[in-house]
């Protein structure tokens, strides 16, 4: 099983700053098969980037996918009050899907 | 509009077997697998299994095999997750996902459904 490790846990930002989050595997994923999603308190979860890097419908250009192997980047520029929120990376191999275990961009 | 519908909430005490459902509107239900994601109280989120509502065709988790049961009617287009003794600690929000077409994410998310197992 592929075990996927968010960094850090928590990140305290202000409103306006950029956000990078890490999600890191511990085997080699396909680029195709990495997705991130944003939940906020007492919601679902929802898609914000597929294939590594690209947005989700209605998804705005301030969130960008990047990454390549073992190694992805989610990164959020100019955070805005409704961008904190718990962060998910996801991935899929073998007809298996794992989660990491979330990063929570929190208001500094 | 693609919608996944899930059941209500549920407050079960240990021993008692319980089914939830997903109702899958908006789309060609028999052509997406939906799966199911537990969230247990301030954790993250972990894939249970998935079924291809065509044929039934299922796949467990590893960490869920044996414990919950996945299945679906394709005729009212609606997906289960069941447990046959529910224990405490299955005490978790649970959603429905609907797997895209293409590359292997969940599209859609249905709202949860909120078990709670407590004596």
């Amino acid at each position: 099983e592929i075990v996927l490790t968010q960094s850090p846990g928590t990140l305290s930002l202000s409103p306006g700053e950029r956000a990078t989050l890490s999600c890191r595997a511990s085997q080699s994923v396909s680029s195709s098969y990495l997705a991130w999603y944003q939940q906020k308190p007492g919601q679902a979860p929802r898609l914000l980037i597929y294939g590594a890097s690209s947005r989700a419908t209605g998804i705005p250009d301030k969130f960008s996918g990047s990454g390549s192997g073992t190694d992805f980047t989610l990164a959020i520029s100019r955070l805005e009050p409704e961008d904190f929120a718990v962060y998910y990376c996801q991935q899929y191999g073998s007809f298996q899907w794992t989660f990491g275990q979330g990063t929570k961009v929190e208001i500094k | 509009e693609v919608q996944l519908v899930q059941s209500g909430a549920e407050v079960k005490k240990p021993g008692e077997s319980l089914k939830i459902s997903c109702k899958g509107s908006g789309y060609s239900f028999t052509s997406y697998l939906i799966g199911w994601v537990r969230q247990m109280p301030g954790k993250g989120l972990e894939w249970m299994g998935i079924i291809y509502p065509d044929d039934s065709d299922t796949r467990y988790s590893p960490s869920f095999q044996g414990q919950v049961t996945i299945s679906a009617d394709k005729s009212i287009t609606t997906a289960y997750l069941q447990w046959s003794s529910l224990k405490a600690s299955d005490t978790a929000m649970y959603y429905c996902v609907r797997r895209s077409a293409t590359y292997y994410y969940f599209d859609y998310w249905g709202q949860g459904t909120l078990v709670t197992v407590s004596s």
